[in-house]
């Protein structure tokens, strides 16, 4: 069975400060998702990774790949309030199945 | 743009009722799927539908039925609604791509 796991499960910063949060599986995946989800709202997509290695930009975040396809990094430069939220990960389950599988998540809280 | 809707954003029911909660998408997506997420155990998969009247169990399928008449429709029901469902659910889609999520329904069962 494939396991995701995200670190740090909790983060509280100041604004405009920077942050890695991570997100690792047991085995080699296709693709993966990143989203955001604030409070009482459902996730939020925010960019699918396909390629090893690959780097992708969305303003102020960048989403990597890592080059063994097991693990992607999520980097937020300039922390603002806006970006507070739950931040989740998810793999397409094994071939075969129409299931995701979602990691726990990283609980992001931004300061002003 | 995809767009998912849950018919109720909150929700406050009693135990034993009969709870219905409806989701649709207007992307023509063949494959909807309902959620339940809850604190430190994160989305737990209830059920899924590949196509009209198709589905299958997820995870955490006890307690739930679901229905799948229209392609853009999928429903989810509580036959009788007890405290341990109080949760919040989240319905989403996808086509060949990622799945895209409703906002959530939050339900309270008194």
């Amino acid at each position: 069975t494939q396991l995701l796991e995200q670190s740090p499960q909790f983060l509280s910063i100041q604004e405009g400060e920077n942050l890695t949060v991570y997100c690792n599986s047991s085995s080699v995946f296709s693709s993966l998702q990143w989203y955001r989800q604030e409070p009482g709202e459902g996730p939020v997509l925010l960019v699918t990774v396909v390629t090893g290695g690959e780097v992708k930009k969305l303003k102020r975040l960048t989403f990597q790949f890592g080059d063994a396809r097991k693990d992607s990094s999520l980097h937020i430069t300039a922390a603002q309030p806006g970006d507070t939220g739950l931040y989740l990960c998810a793999i397409k389950g094994d071939s075969g199945t129409y299931k995701y599988i979602f990691g726990t998540g990283t609980r992001l809280k931004v300061l002003a | 743009d995809v767009k998912v809707t849950q018919s109720s954003r909150y929700l406050v029911k009693r135990t034993g009722e009969k709870v219905f909660l409806e989701c649709v998408q207007d992307m023509d997506h063949e494959n909807m799927f309902w959620y339940r997420q809850d604190p430190g155990l994160g989305l737990r998969l209830i059920y899924f539908s590949y196509d009209v009247k198709m589905k299958e169990k997820g995870d955490i399928p006890e307690g739930y039925s679901v229905s799948r008449e229209k392609k853009e429709r999928f429903s989810l029901i509580l036959e009788s609604a007890s405290t341990n469902q109080t949760s919040m659910y989240l319905c989403a889609s996808r086509k060949l791509g990622p799945q895209y999520f409703g906002p959530g329904t939050r339900l309270l069962v008194l």
